[in-house]
């Protein structure tokens, strides 16, 4: 089974829409982050945990939101989705005594 | 703040050529560096990684050393192959755990 899980893999959705995106993981690793991918930008960070009562925004954190609702588990949210949010969306955790991050295998998502 | 630059690609080669993808960095501190490779249709996995100066990540033929002086992590393989094709992320670590990403170089390698 895989460590870090993310549903659903493939979202399509609607201008206007609120929509969450999921993310579990089995590692039992403390640290938490959501990035997003776009062609020729790379991956950037929208928010990150360092525990389950510990948020912060990342480099572009508007639009979205997070809950850290066990040190499991970490979701997205699109309150209002908008098509500019179209993107590959990564969840990744990291333990506190390493600096490598561990990656899910991604949501795609398309906002209409 | 952080910024990492990598070449930009995409990048073809012949089978059993030679690859270098160049990335340099500017970082406040000691960051620690990375590669990630990303194959078709999945998430990203760890290629190798280097935590201070001087230091060479290698992992499946592949190396990067750390140079401080060039602020510099160079990707090389001595011979690529087919199963190499990805994409690949230089990317950086400050002490706080967010990663700071290039903006990814497509391989492709041809039989």
């Amino acid at each position: 089974d895989a460590d870090v899980t993310q549903t659903p893999r493939n979202r399509i959705t609607k201008t206007g829409k609120r929509i969450m995106l999921e993310c579990s993981q089995t590692k039992g690793h403390d640290r938490m982050y959501w990035y997003r991918q776009d062609p020729g930008l790379g991956l950037r960070l929208i928010y990150y945990s360092f525990d389950v009562k510990d948020i912060n925004k990342g480099e572009i954190s508007d639009g979205y939101s997070v809950s850290r609702q066990a040190q499991a588990k970490f979701s997205l949210s699109l309150e209002s989705a908008i098509p500019n949010q179209t993107a590959l969306y990564f969840c990744a955790t990291r333990d506190r005594g390493s600096e490598t991050q561990y990656f899910g295998p991604g949501t795609r998502l398309l906002v209409l | 703040g952080n910024s990492v630059t990598q070449m930009e690609g995409p990048v073809t080669l012949s089978e059993e050529a030679f690859l270098t993808i160049n990335c340099t960095y500017t970082a406040t501190g000691y960051p620690s560096l990375f590669w990630y490779v990303q194959y078709p249709g999945e998430g990203l996995q760890l290629l190798l990684k280097a935590t201070k100066a001087d230091d060479k990540g290698s992992n499946k033929g592949f190396e990067a050393t750390y140079r401080k002086e060039t602020t510099s992590f160079h990707l090389e393989k001595g011979s690529v192959q087919v199963s190499d094709s990805a994409v690949y992320f230089c990317a950086l670590s400050d002490p706080l755990g967010p990663l700071t990403f290039g903006k990814g170089t497509l391989l492709t390698v041809n039989p």
